[in-house]
Order: structure tokens, then C-alpha cells, then sequence
């Protein structure tokens, strides 16, 4: 039971390029969600997906794109990145989007736009 | 939105128990509070959560103050595994799928 597996582990782009970060869950959990974290700062949703077939943008969604493929599967694209992308990307799951359920994160994805 | 309020850092020692603290004093009824700690270059791993009771599971006990306006994760026995950051969260209100994150408590434990 893997959890929630993030591709790439780390990633160097030029300014303008463009990528998508990838993020599966094998546990049937309908909810999943994007995250960025800045150096000592704590985590930002950038947009997260309550359930297959939807999305919605968190606190910090510009200059993302994301798409739920399948109830497994939720990506996060970058179009033409900027070095203020530079961050640590966390993908995660959630049973269902009810507070009284916990989330479970993956091992981040380490982006440096350069 | 509800927030919470956590001291920057803490230091225990090991084996020693730990209680982290942790402050919110706009909690609304429906928000459930939740701890999640994070281990360097890893991403959040979620600890416990409670509504009004006290909580204990294998990782940690969940001290909630009977106002609601404060609760206490309370680590048994430290290890220098559990040096970590502990994120205080609530969850809850008009967007369950919007969890905030702040700064949260560097935990530092000394052999």
C-alpha cells in the first residue's frame, strides 16, 4: 500500500517552461489536494478536487492549472513557470471531505525555477 | 476563518513527556482540531484530531480545554524521532477542504 506517490522527486526548469507535477492515492479516497510550502513557512492549498470530477482553487491557485483524471489521479500543471514558483509541492488524499477525516500527504515534489 | 496560535519552538528532552500548546481562541462549534507533525524533507503526517473529548491513539493524546479555546498535544514519551513541526489546525466551517497551515512548533529533543 504505497499511500500517495508524487513524480517527480525534484524538478529544475528555466523561466517559461512548462511541466506538470503528477500524484496518484491507492486508497479510494475521493478528496485530494495540492499544496505549496516556502522555506520555514508552513503549507498553501493551490487547489485541491472534493471529489472526481471537480476542482476548485485554494488560497494560492494563479500561475497553476490542475486536472482530477480519474478518482486515483490528480495533477498540477505549471504553463510558464516563474522563479517565485520555487517551492516544495505536496499532493494529498482525503477519505472524504468531511472535517472529521485526516489527511495523508506525499513525499513532495522540490521545483527550483531558475 | 477560525485560527490557531502555536509557540514557535519547544525543547524537551528524551524521554520525557511533551506537551505542545496550542491556541484557538475563535473556534466555532463544527470545527474539529487537528495536529499533524512534519519530519524534515517530508510531507505532513497527520497525528490525532477531536471534536470536545480527549483523544489518545498510538502516536499521542489530545487534551482539548472544556471551553474549546485551547488544546494540548501531549507526547508520552519523547524520542529523538518525534523532533519534528507540529502543525495545530482546525478543520471545519464553511470550506472543510480548505486547511490552513501556519508556522506551527519546531520540536527539539535533546538526548
Amino acid at each position: 500500500n504505497a499511500g500517495v506517490t508524487q513524480t517527480p522527486k525534484f524538478q529544475v526548469l528555466k523561466t517559461g517552461q512548462s511541466m506538470t507535477l503528477q500524484c496518484a492515492q491507492d486508497m479510494n479516497h475521493n478528496s485530494m489536494y495540492w499544496y505549496r510550502q516556502d522555506p520555514g513557512m508552513g503549507l498553501r492549498l493551490i487547489y485541491y478536487s472534493a471529489s472526481e470530477g471537480t476542482t476548485d482553487k485554494g488560497e494560492v491557485p494563479n500561475g497553476y492549472n490542475v486536472s482530477r483524471l480519474n478518482k486515483r489521479e490528480f495533477s498540477l500543471r505549471l504553463e510558464s513557470a516563474a522563479p517565485s514558483q520555487t517551492s516544495v509541492y505536496f499532493c494529498a488524499s482525503n477519505r472524504r471531505e468531511l472535517p472529521n477525516y485526516g489527511y495523508t500527504f506525499g513525499s513532495g515534489t522540490r521545483l527550483t525555477v531558475v | 476563518d477560525a485560527k490557531t496560535t502555536q509557540p514557535n519552538s519547544m525543547e524537551s528532552n528524551e524521554e520525557e513527556p511533551v506537551h505542545l500548546p496550542c491556541n484557538h481562541s475563535t473556534i466555532s462549534g463544527t470545527d474539529y482540531i487537528h495536529w499533524y507533525l512534519q519530519l524534515p524533507s517530508q510531507g505532513p503526517e497527520y497525528v490525532i484530531h477531536g471534536l470536545t473529548s480527549n483523544v489518545n491513539n498510538r502516536m499521542a493524546s489530545l487534551a482539548i480545554a472544556e471551553d474549546r479555546k485551547s488544546s494540548t498535544l501531549i507526547l508520552h514519551r519523547a524520542t529523538l524521532r518525534d523532533a519534528a513541526v507540529y502543525y495545530c489546525i482546525l478543520r471545519g466551517g464553511s470550506n472543510n477542504n480548505d486547511m490552513r497551515f501556519g508556522a506551527g512548533t519546531r520540536l527539539t529533543v535533546k538526548p
